[in-house]
């Protein structure tokens, strides 16, 4: 039973460009969401994350936006670099640590 | 400060062969979390302690896989038998004391490979 969904398993953009990473969920008790960045042979890094009262994070080139009507949030990169280029995994979290991740979104940005 | 520390890096073992995991969880860290990752699924929840007690196991796949935290430094996730289909990246993350919603620190997975 997938809770949490990335719909897109890959994403190629040009460097500078916007990157947009979506990301869906289906349970209506989700209330803390997170995204997080992995490289290969390393385990995933904490990015960002949004709690279900807000619908917007911003933390230096990386903005979240949630939209809780539509169980929908999305991660922004701008401008993208190189750099970026990693698996990006949405997670969901009801209250507890019991925390439901996407099946990830490989992004590539190319110089 | 060291981080989530798992060993194995990598695991290659025959079908039928017990398989264990380790996990050094961050020191000070209450809460320990086993995922697993594949193509298909993603990353999985298996199991999660809060001060060495398992509070949710509901992720575990099947009688074979069993986890244990005897002290707040040390945990392993036990496979036996092992089957082809176990073949799998294996987190381990740690987090925080301090409630809920605290990200979770992973380690850099084992790689698990049965023939």
């Amino acid at each position: 039973d997938q809770q949490v969904k990335q719909n897109s398993p890959s994403l190629s953009v040009q460097e500078g460009r916007i990157s947009i990473l979506n990301c869906d969920y289906t349970n209506s008790m989700f209330d803390y969401f997170l995204w997080y960045k992995k490289y290969p042979a390393e385990g995933p890094t904490f990015l960002i994350s949004i709690s279900s009262i807000k619908d917007k994070n911003e933390d230096g080139r990386f903005t979240v936006f949630l939209n809780k009507s539509a169980k929908h949030l999305s991660l922004h990169i701008v401008p993208s670099q190189p750099g970026d280029s990693a698996v990006y995994f949405c997670a969901a979290s009801a209250g507890n640590n019991d925390m439901r991740f996407g099946a990830g979104t490989r992004l590539t940005v190319k110089p | 400060d060291a981080g989530v520390i798992q060993s194995p890096r990598h695991e290659v073992t025959e079908m039928g062969q017990e398989v264990t995991l380790r996990c050094k969880p961050i020191s000070g860290h209450d809460y320990l979390f086993w995922y697993r990752q594949t193509m298909m699924r993603g990353l999985e929840l298996l199991i999660y302690f809060n001060n060495n007690v398992p509070i949710d196991d509901s992720g575990m796949p099947e009688d074979r896989f069993s986890a244990k935290m005897p002290n707040a430094s040390f945990s392993t996730l036990k496979i036996q038998p092992s089957e082809p289909r176990d073949s799998a990246v294996y987190f381990c993350a740690s987090s925080p004391p301090g409630g809920v919603n605290q990200p979770q620190h992973f380690g850099d997975g084992t790689r698990l490979s049965i023939l």
